[in-house]
């Protein structure tokens, strides 16, 4: 299946550490693409091909990938990182499919 | 440098056409793809297609059969023609380059949209 999940929501205290997950059978073989999407915005790419984030990124945003997991980490989150986050990939035909986005909270 | 237009309202039935201008670089750029996702309310993305930079266009299975990209240099923009809507087919839609790439090394090929436009909203109602 190409199918990609996550949770629809996580939360996190503010300055503490959040790990999000992507799951999906592609991501053996393709590494996750992580996108921040707040509200009435379009979604801003934020990692990808494993360890390249665009300029402007904050470090504090990271990812790891195995097995059929791919992860983002917020290390010490702030009150502007609460958004959508979605993760996206492809199978070996090119078809694109993104997983359902996570709304995380800040606390 | 990409911004989405088109129509806000159809009927069930009709064809939804959007355009995407872009500004900076060229459509004819051999270094850059051209896409289409969509966001219906509340849920997540759904890419659409492609254009590849030298000409072909790969279209999402499921839509396959109801949508056809086009690029026209002329105007430097590019465009999403979608038949026989219907409200299933009511979203946001974006427009965004969008890369391929391969990790060094190891051969897995990643994907990304990097510079999105704002979005067209679209809704089908009768």
């Amino acid at each position: 299946s190409s199918e990609l999940t996550q949770d629809p929501a996580v939360s996190v205290a503010l300055g503490q550490t959040v790990t999000i997950t992507c799951q999906g059978d592609i991501l053996t073989f393709c590494p996750a693409t992580w996108y921040q999407q707040k509200p009435r915005q379009a979604p801003l790419l934020l990692l990808y091909g494993g360890t390249n984030r665009p300029s402007g990124i904050p470090h504090r945003f990271s990812q790891s990938r195995s097995g059929t997991t791919a992860s983002l980490t917020i290390t010490g989150t702030l009150d502007e990182d609460e958004a959508d986050y979605h993760c996206g990939c492809r199978d070996r035909d090119g078809n694109v499919f993104f997983a359902g986005g996570t709304k995380l909270t800040v606390l | 440098r990409l911004q989405e237009s088109g129509p806000g309202l159809l009927r069930p039935s009709e064809t939804l056409s959007l355009t995407c201008s872009v500004s900076g670089v060229s459509v004819t750029d051999d270094t850059r793809h051209w896409g289409w996702v969509r966001q219906s309310p509340g849920k997540g993305l759904e890419w659409l297609g492609t254009i590849y930079h030298r000409g072909g266009a790969f279209y999402n299975p499921s839509l396959k059969s109801r949508l056809l990209i086009s690029v026209d240099s002329s105007k430097n923009r590019f465009s999403l023609q979608l038949r026989s809507v219907a409200a299933a087919d009511t979203a946001m839609y974006f427009c965004s380059t969008h890369a391929v790439g391969m990790i060094t090394g190891g051969g897995d090929v990643f994907t990304y949209f990097d510079n999105w436009g704002q979005g067209a909203l679209v809704t089908v109602s009768s």
